[in-house]
């Protein structure tokens, strides 16, 4: 069975401070994809960043970057220089190729707090 | 563009009751998702769309859960003899081509339903 485990519930931090979203992953397929997803206050998933199984480079993008390991079933999420507005819940989710492809198993969230 | 829309927004209905809710995807997008989000129960799946076909209805609950989609494109989604326990926010989703895997899914504002 596909499951996505994200052990923080909450993170808080100043702003400017480093932020790191831990997720932990479990599918017994070789091909899948995971994803990080936003839900700010207003409540509307925004997609940050996605990698396949096979590519085990890790990427920054502006503030975010990711450390995929396979090795660890783990999919960890930084932002980089925090800001009142990273002030959000994150989803890490995983969809795989036995899994029919069409649906996203999410992990239970983190709520990173940011404060000025 | 537009994105992904639902409506309604808000909808308050007495147990017991049927309650549908629609899904606009975004244009020319072929697969189309139902999630539920809940406080006790995070983030579900409940069905997926490729075109007017639903592969996996794996996550609807109970028989009182249906959904369709016509023409490719508006979803709705029918809960019957509502139960308090369905109250949640419906969220939808859509993406461009959903079997390939990895598509970045879009998702609409939700409808909170309340079930008294």
């Amino acid at each position: 069975a596909q499951k996505v485990t994200q052990a923080q519930t909450e993170i808080s931090v100043v702003e400017k401070e480093d932020v790191t979203l831990d997720c932990v992953y479990e599918t017994r397929d070789t091909t899948y994809y995971l994803f990080w997803y936003k839900q700010p206050p207003s409540g509307e998933l925004v997609f940050l960043i996605r990698r396949n199984s096979f590519d085990e480079q890790n990427e920054i993008s502006g503030r975010y970057s990711w450390n995929f390991q396979k090795s660890t079933s783990s999919f960890n999420f930084t932002i980089t220089a925090s800001q009142v507005v990273d002030s959000a819940v994150y989803f890490c989710a995983l969809s795989s190729q036995g899994d029919s492809w069409g649906k996203l198993q999410f992990g239970a969230g983190t709520q990173v707090v940011v404060t000025p | 563009g537009a994105g992904v829309s639902q409506s309604p927004s808000n909808k308050v209905t007495e147990k017991g009751k049927d309650v549908e809710l629609r899904c606009d995807p975004i244009s020319g997008h072929t697969a189309l998702y139902w999630y539920r989000q809940s406080l006790g129960q995070g983030l579900e799946f409940l069905i997926y769309f490729q075109g007017n076909s639903a592969p996996d209805k794996s996550g609807l609950p109970s028989d009182r859960f249906s959904a369709e989609r016509t023409g490719g494109s508006v979803s709705t989604l029918t809960i019957q003899r509502t139960q308090q326990e369905d109250s949640a926010v419906y969220l939808c989703a859509s993406s461009e081509r959903g079997l390939a895997g990895g598509d970045e899914q879009f998702f609409g504002p939700g409808t909170r339903l309340t079930v008294l």
